[in-house]
């Protein structure tokens, strides 16, 4: 079985600009969790989607943004990006229940310059 | 304070050793814990998950969470250079509309050296 697929593997964008990052999750699974991973503040969680509904969100500014598609795919758009954006971007897939298994892609590294 | 404790480390111990992490926490309310390991520039891979107090074993592998003294730990037996990586605890609050978040704990930094 296919793991979590997260594209692209590494971006650098400048301040100011937008970003669109892209996760698979594995077959089957209709939940998607999206988390940022920084050196300071370790794993922080963004928000989550199910059945291309978002039930559950962290606090993150309105500028992170994200959906689902009908085959579970999803996004997470970034927009007027900041230094502070710097990040790795990793997305997880599950069944979706409360309290289970999160299974996470390998990431995507964002560089803001 | 953080909701849940993690010593970073670094720890460095030698090829054999029994390796001990450890997390606390604060929020009873955390009701499923797990174990991640991440090798650098790779997303966290399941290592163990949990629900109840006791031990739990798989391989190499023993979680044991104590939730009267909120304390969960993660033992690795004769530890291998290939175990050198970040370990991460974390933690689900299965209850009202948590889903898909996890609460991690900073990492441990482990290096297994030969």
């Amino acid at each position: 079985k296919a793991g979590v697929t997260q594209t692209p593997r590494y971006l650098i964008k400048t301040r100011g600009q937008q970003v669109t990052l892209s996760c698979s999750p594995i077959s089957g699974h209709r939940s998607v969790s999206w988390y940022q991973q920084t050196p300071g503040q370790g794993l922080q969680f963004l928000f989550e989607y199910f059945s291309e509904t978002q039930r559950n969100k962290g606090n993150f500014p309105g500028r992170f943004s994200g959906r689902q598609f009908s085959n579970s795919r999803s996004e997470m758009n970034v927009s007027t990006l900041e230094l502070g954006d710097s990040a790795l971007y990793l997305c997880a897939s599950s069944l979706g229940q409360l309290g289970g298994k999160l299974f996470f892609g390998s990431g995507t590294q964002l560089s803001v310059l | 304070q953080k909701e849940v404790e993690q010593d970073p480390g670094p720890l460095s111990v030698p090829e054999g050793a029994i390796v001990s992490l450890n997390c606390t926490y604060s929020n009873s309310a955390f009701q499923y814990f797990m174990w991640y390991r991440q090798y650098s520039r790779k997303g966290p891979e399941l290592l163990m998950y949990t629900y109840s107090s006791g031990n739990k074993e798989d391989g190499r592998f023993t979680a044991q969470v104590d939730k009267s003294s909120k304390y969960i730990s993660l033992f690795i037996r004769d530890s291998q250079p290939s175990d050198s990586a970040t370990y991460l605890c974390a933690m689900y609050n299965a209850g009202g509309t948590s889903y898909g978040k996890l609460t991690f704990g900073q990492g441990t930094i482990l290096t297994v050296h030969p």
